[in-house]
């Protein structure tokens, strides 16, 4: 069975220190991957989506970064963080070729930037 | 562009209640999620649907594409159900799939 982890799971920075959350895939080949944040009080928002290895298109300009350096490892990254990059992140997946009909979503990252 | 939008917002029930949570959307969409998100934070999907209605146990999911609506039913309600639910619309696009999502619907049932 599929399974998808997120590390960590809670994470508190200070601003202007660097970030990387990881997103991990196990028992599927060739996921479409995707990391999502949910601000407080707002609604999930994708971030960033990946169809293959080095392959990542972004939704929302950020100071954020997002790459992926093995078929199933989707990483989450910033140089310097913003207090409004604090939010809960989600890593979720589906199964390649698209039109699946299920997202599947990771525990999450809650990030708090102080 | 896709808006999303969910009724109600917050949402107070007596365990036992039949409880109903709309989202409508303002353009045509390839099908519509249902999410559940719990206290903690993760996300279980409950429903994808293009069209017409899905049963789940205690949970029905009907959409009705030409008014752009759809509908989520909790049967017999109990304070197991209480979570954040989210509706989201999917459009097929190219070589992934994208979710817009609604800010949800937050369900509290009480014993």
């Amino acid at each position: 069975s599929q399974t998808i982890h997120q590390w960590p799971a809670t994470l508190v920075q200070p601003v202007g220190s660097p970030l990387s959350l990881e997103c991990t895939v196990e028992g599927t080949s060739n996921p479409n991957l995707y990391w999502y944040r949910q601000a407080a009080g707002r609604g999930l928002q994708l971030l960033f989506y990946s169809v293959g290895i080095g392959q990542i298109s972004s939704e929302v300009p950020q100071n954020l970064s997002a790459s992926r350096p093995q078929d199933r490892q989707f990483i989450l990254s910033s140089k310097k963080l913003l207090l409004s990059d604090s939010g809960f992140y989600l890593c979720a997946w589906t199964s390649a070729p698209p039109g699946t009909d299920t997202q599947y979503f990771g525990p999450g990252t809650r990030l708090t930037v102080l | 562009k896709n808006e999303v939008e969910q009724s109600p917002q917050n949402l107070t029930a007596q365990e036992g209640e039949f409880i109903t949570i709309n989202c409508s959307y303002s353009v045509g969409i390839s099908a519509l999620h249902w999410l559940q998100q719990h206290p903690g934070g993760g996300i279980v999907s409950l429903f994808m649907l293009s069209s017409g209605k899905k049963k789940h146990g205690r949970l029905i999911a009907t959409i009705n594409i030409q008014e752009k609506h759809s509908s989520l039913h909790i049967t017999a309600s109990h304070p197991r159900d209480s979570a954040v639910y989210i509706c989201a619309s999917l459009n097929y696009g190219g070589a992934t799939n994208k979710l817009i999502f609604g800010t949800g619907t937050l369900l509290a049932v009480q014993p």
